[in-house]
């Protein structure tokens, strides 16, 4: 099935370090969505984006939506060891009830 | 307030068997979407429902089928399991059909031998 593209896959970091992830994705979409999921349990959604340039901040988390409507990226600023988990991006296309996921960034904080 | 609950949280199946898997949306929420995640990889779309009516279906074989029901609580059915049906199932759920922002439940681990 169609995915975006996200990097990195993996990130291995300091505590107190900041972390970047993004998405891009060959076609356009109207909404963003950054997710983090724990083993076994759900997405939880972090951080939600409605138009292009938007910058949003959640704490310690920045995200933004792209000019070109087709990337969007994830700052973590002073990550701590909480914040360890699978960090997942989303875009909905335009008229469209579903979201399309990317392949997850896994980030790992050692104290 | 409630979030999303799912039902059961672990089942394993046996091949060619049938397999029901409950939702219960966020109260207030009408949409409902279920979600395949294989391991290792980040959700796959499968149905949207918004007022008990199909809003969109993703690339699955016709062995899927869900319905909503007046509570707009869901259900996904998958029939004549294959082994790689095994994977987390997840629901979604959402104010209305359009409304960007979905909220997911813990899943349903199922495994298929």
């Amino acid at each position: 099935g169609q995915q975006l593209n996200q990097s990195p896959q993996s990130m291995f970091i300091q505590e107190g370090e900041d972390v970047s992830m993004n998405c891009t994705s060959s076609s356009i979409f109207n909404t963003w969505l950054w997710y983090k999921q724990d083993p076994g349990e759900g997405p939880v959604l972090l951080i939600a984006l409605y138009k292009a340039g938007e910058l949003t901040s959640n704490g310690r988390l920045t995200a933004q939506f792209g000019i070109t409507r087709k990337d969007s990226f994830l700052n973590i600023s002073a990550s701590i060891p909480s914040d360890v988990g699978i960090y997942f991006c989303a875009g909905r296309p335009s008229n469209t009830g579903k979201l399309i996921f990317g392949q997850g960034t896994t980030l790992q904080v050692k104290p | 307030d409630a979030g999303v609950t799912q039902s059961p949280t672990h089942l394993i199946k046996t091949r060619g068997q049938h397999v029901t898997l409950r939702c219960s949306p966020i109260s207030g929420h009408k949409s409902v979407s279920w979600y395949q995640q294989v391991l290792g990889q980040g959700p796959q779309f499968i149905f949207q429902y918004y007022e008990k009516e199909e809003r969109g279906r993703g690339n699955f074989p016709d062995r899927f089928s869900a319905r909503q029901f007046p509570n707009y609580s869901s259900e996904l059915n998958v029939n004549a399991l294959l082994l790689g049906d095994s994977a987390l199932y997840l629901c979604a759920s959402s104010f209305r059909s359009g409304t960007p922002e979905a909220f997911f439940g813990q899943g349903t681990r199922l495994t298929v031998v």
